[in-house]
């Protein structure tokens, strides 16, 4: 158990819809990440927060936001939903990011959706 | 060009062997994160091994070990003792300074399959 929890597990909704995955970091971490996977991409990271702001972002869509509360739990809005974005997410946390502090960013199990 | 390159798609091996699994990375960087993760078939990302690139020492962890070669900019993972436990995807990551350690560029993988 990586101490980092992800909500839902498994999701399956319709094109066009909202969905909102909600991400617990492990005890500690202020640092959040999103990354998506999926078969055609790989993994591919989102976006990052540390202690509730936008510290990176990487290849996160228009459609995709996402913010970090001041309890430093995180949720990852995807709206307007289209078959693409059936993927794996994962939210993964640690603490603030050095060479060589922070050197372990943990994952949670990944939330599956499927838009159907 | 790849940030980092696996280049075994698939490997086998049997119970209680050892396996190496490929990674090499490019970067300018001079300081930077490698990490290997482990993915079972139910999804979850489970970190296993860190290296940094200002470590003298090959990171170990148990069964895991890091043969990280900084001219060649390999960073390879062996598993002593393979259990069929070990049936996984691997995927090898990096972190770089210029990010602010902030993303992990990961490899496509390596399908390790452990066999009686």
């Amino acid at each position: 158990d990586s101490g980092v929890t992800q909500t839902p597990k498994h999701l399956i909704t319709a094109t066009g819809q909202r969905v909102t995955l909600r991400c617990s970091p492990r005890s500690g971490d202020l640092s959040v990440y999103w990354y998506q996977q999926s078969l055609d991409q790989g993994l591919q990271f989102l976006i990052q927060y540390y202690n509730g702001e936008e510290r990176a972002k990487g290849n996160i869509l228009e459609r995709f936001s996402a913010q970090q509360f001041p309890d430093l739990h995180s949720e990852l809005n995807l709206s307007s939903l289209e078959l693409g974005d059936s993927a794996l997410y994962f939210c993964a946390s640690s603490v603030e990011p050095t060479e060589r502090d922070g050197n372990t960013i943990y994952f949670g199990e990944g939330s599956w959706l499927t838009v159907v | 060009a790849q940030k980092i390159t696996q280049t075994q798609p698939g490997m086998f091996v049997q119970e209680k062997e050892a396996v190496t699994l490929d990674c090499t990375y490019d970067t300018s960087d001079p300081s930077y994160g490698l990490f290997w993760y482990k993915q079972p078939s139910s999804g979850e990302m489970i970190f296993l091994i860190y290296q940094g690139s200002y470590d003298q020492q090959n990171a170990t962890e148990g069964r895991y070990s890091l043969n990280f070669q900084k001219a060649r900019k390999s960073a390879n993972l062996v598993i002593s003792a393979s259990q069929l436990g070990d049936s996984a995807m691997y995927f090898c990551a990096m972190r770089e300074a210029y990010s602010g350690y902030s993303t992990l560029t990961f490899g496509k993988g390596t399908m390790l399959l452990v066999s009686p």
